[in-house]
């Protein structure tokens, strides 16, 4: 079985800022891990996915995330927040072959001026 | 604009009716997902169809139904509703279906959001 846990429901940083937005997964299986985005009424957007390869992956919007096995982590992060970074930003996994997603509770990013 | 659209936007309606919600994936796509998300249980993977059959199930409840027509477009059929069922529901589309070795992209709609009183 599959599962993910992003750690804090909301987090709050500084224009300029760093963000980092924890997510811990749990699969018995070569994850794939992903990180969407979801703006006030609008879909889910892809940032990021791991798949296969490099553990560093580069997203929009200068997000990136590294996938850390030994610490079953995949955790978001950007150097500088801007005012539109505020968002939903949820932490996915599936799995090779798979058709659901497993999305984590979510974490509400609120930049402050 | 993922180019998955969904109608309605919006839509209220009482305790025991049906609705039906639609969704039209990404040209070229032939699978078709249904999640919903509400707040006490998050985003939750409902349903797929690939190319008119069904393919997987998740925690979809009895009282709902799915299909996936000949042009490739998805219906979500919420019948008996209750307060419980106020959610927002978004449908995603891929490529294809789930292969093994593969992952297929999911690109979601931006969702229709039900309330139910």
């Amino acid at each position: 079985a599959q599962s993910v846990t992003q750690l804090g429901s909301h987090v709050s940083v500084s224009e300029g800022a760093l963000v980092l937005l924890r997510c811990n997964y749990s699969s018995s299986v070569p994850p794939y891990l992903f990180w969407y985005v979801q703006y006030p009424n609008q879909g889910l957007q892809l940032l990021l996915k791991y798949t296969t390869g490099a553990t560093l992956v580069k997203g929009i919007n200068g997000f990136e995330a590294e996938f850390k096995k030994s610490e079953t982590s995949f955790h978001l992060t950007k150097p500088s927040a801007h005012m539109s970074d505020a968002a939903e930003y949820f932490c996915a996994v599936t799995m090779s072959g798979a058709s659901k997603i497993i999305f984590g509770s979510g974490t509400r990013l609120s930049i402050r001026p | 604009d993922s180019g998955v659209t969904q109608t309605p936007k919006h839509l209220i309606t009482a305790t025991g009716q049906r609705v039906t919600l639609r969704c039209s994936p990404r040209s070229g796509d032939l699978s078709v997902y249904w999640y919903q998300q509400s707040l006490d249980q998050g985003l939750q993977f409902l349903i797929q169809y690939y190319n008119g059959e069904e393919r997987a199930k998740g925690n979809i409840l009895e009282r709902f139904s799915a299909q996936q027509f000949p042009d490739l477009h998805s219906e979500l059929n919420l019948s008996s509703l209750e307060l419980g069922d106020s959610a927002l529901y978004f449908c995603a589309s891929s490529t294809t279906g789930g292969i093994a070795g593969a992952y297929n992209e999911q690109f979601f709609g931006p969702g229709t959001r039900l309330t139910v009183l």
